[in-house]
């Protein structure tokens, strides 16, 4: 089945540093990539959905300053979360779709846990 | 907006006992119905789609558009059931996912 990775699987980063995660689609192209945040016990949050080549769409609320995300390939998507700050920390959640014909089911990689100290 | 309710943050049942979680949208417009399955250490994976009308697991889940419901049923279950489940609405051209806050199912012997 479609596999999705993200890397790395957990960072800790101080406080005014970037820190760039991987999302990665292994073995299918993935048109259409979305990152999402989720705090302890509750949902996961859309933040964004990028496509590739052109501009991330950012839901409302979500600094497209701060959060920045680039969907270079088929295969990779990063975002970038500029100046961390201890309220950025939270576990991020990538999710890859494929194109027209793949069903448009989204798979989810395994999640990126932020601490910014 | 969209929004997606799942009043139960956990539902505890014995095994071989029916289960029933509950998922309740609103949406102007018509809907796409998921339930996705977290499992200990897993990563978040589909159950099932409101228009496959299938059954994964046991699990079956009917749209019922004028109640706004999605609700996930299995008649028995079992100790492998134990995870957290999250209804799942899609909206928009870009099929982009409205969660629920999540039911962590447990299931006890």
């Amino acid at each position: 089945g479609a596999v999705v990775s993200q890397h790395p699987s957990w960072v800790i980063c101080k406080s005014g540093t970037s820190v760039k995660i991987e999302c990665r689609s292994l073995d299918f192209q993935a048109t259409t990539m979305f990152w999402y945040r989720q705090f302890p016990k509750q949902s996961l949050m859309l933040m964004a959905t990028s496509n590739e080549g052109s501009k991330a769409t950012y839901e409302q609320g979500v600094e497209k300053d701060k959060f920045l995300i680039n969907h270079a390939s088929l295969t990779l998507s990063t975002l970038t979360v500029t100046s961390a700050h201890p309220e950025d920390s939270s576990f991020y959640i990538c999710s890859a779709r494929g194109g027209y014909g793949s069903g448009n089911e989204q798979y989810f990689g395994p999640g990126t846990r932020l601490t910014v100290t | 907006a969209q929004r997606v309710t799942q009043p139960e943050k956990l539902l505890s049942v014995f095994k071989g006992a029916p289960v029933e979680l509950k998922c309740n949208y609103s949406y102007s417009g018509s809907p796409e119905l998921f339930w996705y399955v977290q499992y200990s250490r897993q990563r978040l994976q589909l159950l099932l789609r409101h228009i496959s009308r299938e059954s994964i697991k046991g699990f079956t889940a009917d749209l019922n558009k004028g109640e706004t419901s999605f609700h996930l049923k299995k008649p028995f279950a079992q100790e492998e059931d134990s995870a957290m489940y999250y209804c799942a609405l899609s909206t928009g051209g870009g099929n982009k996912l409205t969660f629920g806050t999540g039911t962590q199912l447990k299931v006890e012997l």
